[in-house]
Order: C-alpha cells, then sequence, then structure tokens
C-alpha cells in the first residue's frame, strides 16, 4: 500500500467549475498535510498546508482534513486556465519524513 | 531573494563516474530534502538533514549519500551512479520538518 494515494486523473473542468481532488494516506500518526502545485518543467510550490481536521480556505482553495478517515481534499473554485497543473498531496509522516502522492493532473477547459 | 539553488541543472553521466549535485539555501532553514520524481511514482523523498551534521534515509536511499556540515549546504552524492538513477531530483528546505518546503529549480540527470 503506498503511503500516499491521490485520484489518477487526468481531471478535466470547464473554466468556472469547482474542481475537487482526493488524497488517502495510510500512517495514522501523520500530522501535517499539504498541497503543492506543479507547472510543467517547473518546480512545486505550496498552495496550501492544514493540521487540524475540519476546512481551511484561502481564496478559491479550501483544503479539507479528515483524519478519522485518513483522507484530505482540495477544493478549487472558480476554476481559471491558470490552475492547469499538476497537484500533489504531500503528508509529513511521525518518522519526520515527507510522502507525496503521484499527483493528480488537471486541465481547466476555456 | 529567498531561494534554493541547485547545482548543475542538467547532467548526462556514464555508469560509475562519481558525480555531486550541489544544493544551497539562504533561508537559514534546518530541515533539507533530497527528492526524485519519476513518472507516475510522483516525489520519493532520498534523504533528509534536520540540522547541521543530523542526517537520515528517505524511502529509496540506496545508491544515494548526503552530507550537512554547514547549515546552507546538503550536496547529493552518486557514487557510482546506474541507469536506473536516471530522474529528475529536487532538493528542498523548510524551517522544521513540518512546514512548508521550498523546492530548488531541479537537476536532470541522466546515466548512460
Amino acid at each position: 500500500q503506498k503511503e500516499v494515494e491521490q485520484n489518477s486523473g487526468p481531471l478535466s473542468v470547464p473554466e468556472g467549475a469547482i474542481a475537487s481532488l482526493n488524497c488517502t494516506y495510510s500512517d495514522r500518526g501523520s500530522q501535517s498535510f499539504f498541497w503543492y502545485r506543479q507547472y510543467s518543467g517547473k518546480s512545486p510550490e505550496l498552495i496550501m498546508f492544514i493540521y487540524s481536521n475540519g476546512d481551511k480556505e484561502d481564496g478559491r482553495f479550501t483544503a479539507q482534513l479528515n483524519k478519522a478517515s485518513q483522507y484530505v481534499s482540495l477544493l478549487i473554485r472558480d476554476s481559471q486556465p491558470s490552475d492547469s497543473a499538476t497537484y500533489l498531496c504531500a503528508v509529513n509522516r511521525y518518522d519526520y519524513k515527507l510522502s507525496f502522492g503521484a499527483g493528480t493532473t488537471v486541465t481547466v477547459r476555456a | 531573494e529567498a531561494q534554493v539553488t541547485q547545482n548543475p541543472r542538467y547532467l548526462i553521466t556514464v555508469t560509475g563516474k562519481k558525480l555531486t549535485v550541489t544544493c544551497s539555501q539562504n533561508m537559514n532553514h534546518e530541515y533539507m530534502s533530497w527528492y526524485r520524481q519519476d513518472p507516475g511514482l510522483g516525489l520519493r523523498q532520498i534523504y533528509y538533514s534536520m540540522n547541521v551534521e543530523v542526517t537520515d534515509k528517505g524511502d529509496v536511499p540506496e545508491g544515494y549519500k548526503v552530507s550537512r556540515k554547514e547549515k546552507r549546504n546538503f550536496p547529493l552524492i552518486l557514487e557510482s551512479p546506474s541507469p536506473n538513477q536516471t530522474s529528475l531530483y529536487f532538493c528542498a528546505s523548510s524551517e522544521r520538518e513540518a512546514y512548508e518546503q521550498y523546492f530548488g529549480p531541479g537537476t536532470r540527470l541522466t546515466v548512460t
């Protein structure tokens, strides 16, 4: 079982719609959860982090965490063509290692 | 400007020829890490360091070495590269292990 699994995608959404990305993790001791965005040929950059159960909103992005279900998600509202990228879920494990999912590629259709 | 730098950005080498990829950060971060990124596998952690002289294995450490003699530098050493180490490598740093990672621009390594 992989440490972090993401829905494989690719995910294609029309401009203005909501993109929903999901991530599950295996280590119950994980405490910190991150979403990174990676444009083609570029380095990952942080979009959101979340530590507590519930929702966290930042502009058009909302991260949701459910530790009991070992599930973290990212919603992108009012999707724009500039949101077209690969989104990486990352989980900081109890042993200080950081595990990434394989990523979900999102394409926003104009 | 706060940044993580890596050198070289591109490298083509032959099997068995030792190489070093340098990584430096100017943010006084304690935690530094190396990742490799392969299609379909995402980012996988090779080694990490929680502070000077403190390093530990990530999930895929075989065939790699690291050192942390200064806080700002964290070089990745491949003593005897093999073709299965052909990959895109990222160095990253953060204030602490559970904080945001700042990534370098990446090094694309090809081993023939």
